[in-house]
Formats: C-alpha cells, sequence, structure tokens
C-alpha cells in the first residue's frame, strides 16, 4: 500500500528559530513527486515546495528547503526564521506522476509558533 | 477567477438530507479534482475530471456520492441521503496541465459540510 507518515502531530517552536518537520512514505516506483503543503485555519491547502524524485538536489523556496533521502524514503522540511505566519497545518505528500495524478497525503502536522 | 472558489463555505444537513457542493476552478484549468479531509486527516482523493470527463471516480466512497462537471468548468459533487460518517471537509482543486503532479494544484477553501 502507498502511505505517508508524518510522526509528529504538533510542533512548536520560537519565533526566527528553525524547526524541522518529518515525512516519510513508501512506494515501489522509482519516478515521483513530492509536496508540502500548508494548511491555515482557512482551510485552503497552500504548496509550500515540491521536490521531483529523480532530482538528487534538495529543492529550496526562500525560507523552506527539503531533506530529501530517497533510499530512506524521507522527504523533511525546514523552515529557518520561523514567523507567526508560518501556524499552520503542514501536509506532506505525493504522486506518482503521468496518470497517476492521485495525491497520497500524510495526516499532517501542527506547526506552532511562540512569540 | 482568480482563485478556486467554493461554495457553501459551511453546510449543516439533517442525516438523509441530500446536499449539493459547488466547485468554480480557475478559468481555463483542465484538471479537477475533489478530495474529502475528515477531521484531523489527510485529504482523500474521491475523483478527478479532465475537462468535462469524469477519468477517475474510484475514490466515491459509496453510490450515494456523485460529481459532474458538464461544461468542463463549473463542478458540483452531490451526496444522497447524507450519513454522520460523511462529515468533513470537502475540498476541489485544479491544475492547467494535464499531469497535475508536475505542478500542483490550487486548491479551493472546501466546504465544511456537518451532518446532524
Amino acid at each position: 500500500a502507498q502511505t505517508v507518515t508524518q510522526s509528529q502531530p504538533e510542533m512548536s517552536v520560537q519565533e526566527a528559530e528553525t524547526v524541522t518537520l518529518s515525512c516519510t512514505y513508501d512506494t515501489s516506483e522509482s519516478d515521483y513527486y513530492l509536496f508540502w503543503y500548508k494548511q491555515p485555519p482557512s482551510r485552503q491547502m497552500i504548496l509550500v515546495i515540491r521536490q521531483e524524485a529523480y532530482k538528487q538536489q534538495n529543492a529550496t523556496e526562500n525560507r523552506f528547503s527539503v531533506n530529501f533521502q530517497k533510499a530512506a524514503k524521507s522527504f523533511s522540511l525546514k523552515i529557518s526564521d520561523s514567523q507567526l505566519g508560518d501556524a499552520a497545518m503542514y501536509f506532506c505528500a505525493y504522486s506518482l506522476g503521468d496518470s497517476n495524478y492521485q495525491l497520497i497525503w500524510g495526516a499532517g502536522t501542527k506547526l506552532i509558533i511562540k512569540p | 477567477g482568480a482563485g478556486v472558489s467554493q461554495s457553501p463555505r459551511y453546510k449543516v444537513a439533517k442525516r438523509g438530507q441530500d446536499v449539493a457542493l459547488r466547485c468554480d476552478p480557475i478559468s481555463g484549468h483542465v484538471s479537477l479534482f475533489w478530495y474529502q479531509q475528515a477531521l484531523g486527516q489527510g485529504p482523500e482523493f474521491l475523483t478527478y475530471f479532465q475537462n468535462e470527463a469524469q477519468l477517475d471516480k474510484s475514490g466515491l466512497p459509496s453510490d450515494r456520492f456523485f460529481a459532474e462537471r458538464p461544461e468542463g468548468s463549473v463542478s458540483t459533487l452531490k451526496i444522497q441521503r447524507t450519513q454522520q460518517e460523511d462529515s468533513a471537509v470537502y475540498l476541489c482543486a485544479s491544475s492547467s496541465d494535464r499531469d497535475s503532479s508536475n505542478y500542483g494544484y490550487t486548491f479551493g477553501s472546501g466546504t465544511r459540510l456537518t451532518v446532524v
């Protein structure tokens, strides 16, 4: 079965500090896409960062970066210089691409930012 | 429109009532998806449209769930004879690319359905 596991139901971090959210997944495919989405109380899923599995270089978007370990099937998200606006649920997801368009999601991690 | 619009934002239905949830995707977006998100969980796939064609409805939990997109733009998710286990947030997403995985999706803010 294809699964995504986020082992941290909740994380908290001091404003301006760095926090890492963990994600592991299980697939037998070699080519796929990985995503981190943010869901604030407004409920809209907002794409934070994406990674193509065939690329070894870790994706980076401003304060957000990933640590992609393909062999370990691990895809953690690092948020640097945490801001109050980063507080939200964070979901890890993957898709096999091509005709496999479904996103398979983890259960989410609630990120709390302490002022 | 500028984003994916869903209505209503909240819906309370009595058990056994029929409901219709609307999704207005970004203009010109080819692909449209419905996901169901139970409380405290990640979303789960319900169905996928490419233009007006429903290419995958494998995630619909029962024959009480029905989705349509007759003109390839607005989509409606209909739930007949609602039950308490249908209570969830229903998310709609659209993408301009047939291979949505390349670029991710744009999501709406969802409809929170509560069945009482």
